[in-house]
């Protein structure tokens, strides 16, 4: 089964530390998108990369937040000194992004917790 | 930026009886308009999709339709069962690639 991978799938950090985050795409998926899902609420777009480019960051904060999806290995969403306020689950999905194809799939996600 | 509007938040029916779900958008631009079911934990999954070249599209007891003059798009589930429970979430793709989510429903089917 090639889907959506993430790593960890479960997240503890103390505030101030760093937490990252691995997306690897479904095989053939060129496209990686980022999204947050508070507790108890809908999922909020964060950011759109293609390998070795970012194509749309307007949905994440300007400070801290960070991601990549290099040649090589998977994408990585990095928040630096993390605050209660980002615990959250971490979805990423991937789509083909060719043509008319929009589909996405989502990764089984990370529940980062902030102490 | 597009603007997803997803009604009823709770949603309760009795098993077999039909479900629908609402919802809106803003962009006139978005063509093309996933759902998605999440269970509790569990990733979001992709249960049906329609472009918007299309009115309405089956799947078995799934079907969603499309109104682009009034910007609107719905998820209708027949012959519900337990297993339908989850919560079901609208999205909006536009040019911009990034899908923009409704703030989801939780449908409970009692059996």
């Amino acid at each position: 089964n090639a889907g959506v991978m993430q790593n960890p799938r479960h997240l503890v950090r103390r505030r101030g530390q760093e937490a990252r985050l691995r997306c690897s795409p479904m095989k053939g998926h060129s496209h990686v998108y980022w999204y947050r899902q508070l507790p108890e609420e809908g999922l909020k777009f964060m950011v759109y990369l293609q390998k070795e480019n970012i194509i749309d960051e307007s949905g994440m904060p300007k400070e801290r937040f960070s991601a990549e999806f290099p040649k090589e290995g998977p994408s990585i969403l990095r928040i630096q000194q993390v605050v209660r306020g980002d615990s959250a689950a971490y979805f990423c999905a991937s789509s083909l992004g060719t043509g008319s194809s929009y589909e996405q799939y989502f990764g089984p996600g990370t529940r980062l917790t902030v102490t | 930026g597009e603007n997803v509007e997803q009604h009823p938040s709770t949603l309760s029916v009795q098993e077999g009886d039909s479900a629908v779900i609402k919802c809106t958008y803003s962009d006139s631009a978005s063509n093309y308009f996933p759902w998605y079911k999440q269970e509790l934990g569990k990733r979001p999954q992709l249960i049906i999709d329609i472009r918007s070249n299309v009115g309405e599209k089956k799947d078995q007891r799934i079907a969603v339709t499309l109104n682009k003059t009034a910007k609107h798009f719905s998820l209708h589930i027949t012959e519900t069962q337990p297993e339908d429970s989850a919560v079901y979430f609208c999205a909006a793709i536009s040019s911009a690639r990034q899908l923009t989510f409704g703030s989801g429903t939780q449908l409970t089917v009692l059996p």
